[in-house]
Order: structure tokens, then C-alpha cells, then sequence
């Protein structure tokens, strides 16, 4: 399976955008590329996901690089509620039935 | 559209004990999906069914079971408990299609004593 690699925390001032970095040097090309956050007492949700190109949706943007080696969640302007540990997923495309396997992720918090 | 609904939220139970969590998923939705999340190992995936078919399976000693019924939802099943099962279940649908996002429930914080 193959693996990411997050910091595991970063700070972000209410109403700054956020850049949340992972990297996935190991990506195959039938690698989606997907992100979840998990806010305090609740079970992850999903964020979103892409495979090659740029993608955006009300929650956030999701920045591809080139070679695929790496990724960037954007949150344009963070808020509170924002503050939530960040999972950066690879998930096979014939995928291995429904498996997906959390790191460690990356703890945001939100300075007002 | 109703999201997940795991039952029960809470849960404590005595070493020896078994014990049956359950997940209704979105409807629609084929897929459901299990994981164990604790502090030391972070979240964990348990298994997978997707039309009353275990797709895949995690790291897990057979002590851990589930299944799924015909209208996608699920039970999981975990029996002689141990004090280290104690965590919060998560289950999640999805579509099951290879690509789409999961959506997750709140989970079942489970307590062994």
C-alpha cells in the first residue's frame, strides 16, 4: 500500500488561507488522491479527492503536483471550525475493497 | 439525506463479554466499512462488505466479525472482549464504486472494563 507523509501539526490565524501538504512518493497511476479531516468527538469526513488535475469544491481545493509525488489541500479562509486533524489518503482506483489506510495526519488549529 | 447512524453511541462492557455494534448506512449506498480507532494506533480498518459480500478484511484476530443484510446494513461483532478493544468503531458507506468518498458515522465508543 502505498504511503503518505504529513506534518504532523501546523497553525493557521481565522480567516488566512491554509496550505495542508502531503507527500506520496509512491503514487501509482491508478491513485486517487483523497482527503479527510476529523474533527474533536466526531468520525472522519470527507473532504476530497482527485487524480491528476486541480480540484475544487465548497470545502476546500486540492492542489496535484505535476509528477503526482505530492499534494495540497487549500482551505481559502480557515475558521474555527476548521480545526480538525487532516488525513491524506491514497486510494487505489480497483481498490482493494473499501480499505483505507489513515497516517497520522496533521493537527490544525485555528488561532482567532 | 440522512447521514450514518451507528448505534449505540456509548457502550461499556466486562472482559469476557461480546458485544454487537450496528451501522445503517445512506441508502444507496453498497458499501460499508469498518475501523477501530484508538490513541496509540490511530484508525484502523477492520473490514468491508459490499452487497452482503466481506470484500476485504484487515489485521484483525478472528475474535472480530460483521455482516451485512440485504437492505446494506451491518453488525459487528466482537466476542471474548479484551481490555485492549476498548476504542471508538467507526463504520463508513459509500457507493462502492472504486472512486467516490466515504461518508462516516459517529462511531461506538466502546468501553471494556
Amino acid at each position: 500500500d502505498a504511503k503518505t507523509t504529513q506534518p504532523n501539526s501546523m497553525e493557521s490565524n481565522e480567516e488566512e488561507p491554509v496550505h495542508l501538504p502531503c507527500n506520496h512518493s509512491t503514487i501509482s497511476g491508478t491513485d486517487y488522491i483523497h482527503w479527510y479531516r476529523q474533527l474533536p468527538s466526531q468520525g472522519p469526513e470527507y473532504v476530497i479527492h482527485g487524480l491528476t488535475s486541480n480540484v475544487n469544491n465548497r470545502m476546500a481545493s486540492l492542489a496535484i503536483a505535476e509528477d503526482r509525488k505530492s499534494s495540497t489541500l487549500i482551505l481559502h479562509r480557515a475558521t474555527l471550525r476548521d480545526a480538525a486533524v487532516y488525513y491524506c489518503i491514497l486510494r487505489p482506483l480497483y481498490n482493494q475493497g473499501g480499505k483505507l489506510i489513515f497516517g497520522q495526519g496533521t493537527e490544525l488549529s485555528v488561532k482567532p | 439525506k440522512a447521514g450514518v447512524t451507528q448505534t449505540p453511541r456509548y457502550l461499556i462492557k466486562t472482559r469476557g463479554q461480546q458485544v454487537t455494534l450496528s451501522c445503517s448506512p445512506i441508502s444507496g449506498h453498497r458499501s460499508v466499512s469498518w475501523y477501530q480507532q484508538t490513541p496509540g494506533q490511530g484508525l484502523q480498518f477492520l473490514f468491508e462488505y459490499f452487497s452482503e459480500t466481506q470484500r476485504n478484511k484487515g489485521n484483525f484476530p478472528g475474535r472480530f466479525s460483521g455482516r451485512q443484510f440485504s437492505n446494506s446494513r451491518s453488525e459487528m461483532n466482537v466476542s471474548t472482549l479484551e481490555l485492549g478493544d476498548s476504542a471508538l468503531y467507526l463504520c463508513a458507506s459509500s457507493l462502492g464504486t472504486g472512486y467516490d468518498g466515504y461518508t462516516f458515522g459517529s462511531g461506538t465508543r466502546l468501553t471494556v472494563v
